[in-house]
């Protein structure tokens, strides 16, 4: 099992629509976690960190589940400037600060 | 203020080939973070440094492979006798220190081809 995993996609959604990304990790010792954005060609920017408690960024709401090992990034209201390819980020398994980074979930807006 | 750097943006080279590919991170960060990435795939860490040492460089692929950093600075990624499958975009990033849930800051990466 891959440490973290991501559905690829491309999820094909129309503007407005509400979209949700799940990202699963198998390092239980896991403390923190991230999604990150990245533009074709471009370089990964973060778009936000995951707390226990779950947060929200505007549209943008991210969770974090512990027990079944999960992260998810929920997108409402999706604009075409949404379009990306979203990486799930997991680190701090073991004493280690090495980030591991899923493969990206590639989301498509459309009109 | 400015972002992390990296050139050259672009490298060609031929198999055999030496190249160096170097990184300025943003000013004051201690931590810096080698990637690469292939066409449609995820981002794979290479090494990484806190201040100039490297505490794991167990993501560098082969002995080709090797970074250095002076100064708490600039570091340089070498590959020697570049292969063909090491093309990728390499990407470098810093924060600000090495710490869990520190935010990692991308420069725009150097695309390497080797023919």
């Amino acid at each position: 099992r891959k440490e973290v995993e991501q559905d690829p996609g491309p999820f094909n959604v129309p503007e407005g629509a509400t979209v949700a990304f799940n990202c699963t990790y198998s390092n239980s010792a896991s403390q923190s976690f991230f999604w990150y954005r990245q533009d074709c060609r471009k370089e990964p920017k973060l778009l936000m960190s995951v707390y226990s408690s779950g947060n929200e960024d505007g549209r943008f709401t991210a969770q974090l589940n512990r027990a079944s090992q999960y992260i998810s990034l929920l997108i409402r209201d999706s604009k075409l400037s949404d379009s990306a390819t979203y990486l799930c980020v997991v680190e701090g398994s073991g004493g280690s600060y090495i980030p591991t980074f899923g493969r990206g979930t590639s989301l498509i807006v459309h009109p | 203020g400015a972002g992390v750097s990296q050139s050259p943006s672009n490298k060609v080279t031929e198999k055999g080939k030496d190249v160096e590919l170097r990184c300025d991170p943003i000013s004051g960060h201690t931590a810096l973070y080698w990637y690469r990435q292939s066409l449609g795939q995820g981002l794979e860490f290479l090494i990484y440094f806190q201040g100039n040492s490297a505490p794991d460089k167990s993501g560098l692929p082969s002995d080709r492979f090797s970074a250095e950093r002076t100064g708490g600075s600039v570091s340089t990624l070498t590959i020697q006798r570049t292969q063909q499958e090491d093309s990728a975009v390499y990407l470098c990033a810093s924060s600000l220190a090495s710490g869990s849930g520190e935010t990692q800051y991308f420069g725009p990466g150097t695309r390497l081809l080797v023919l």
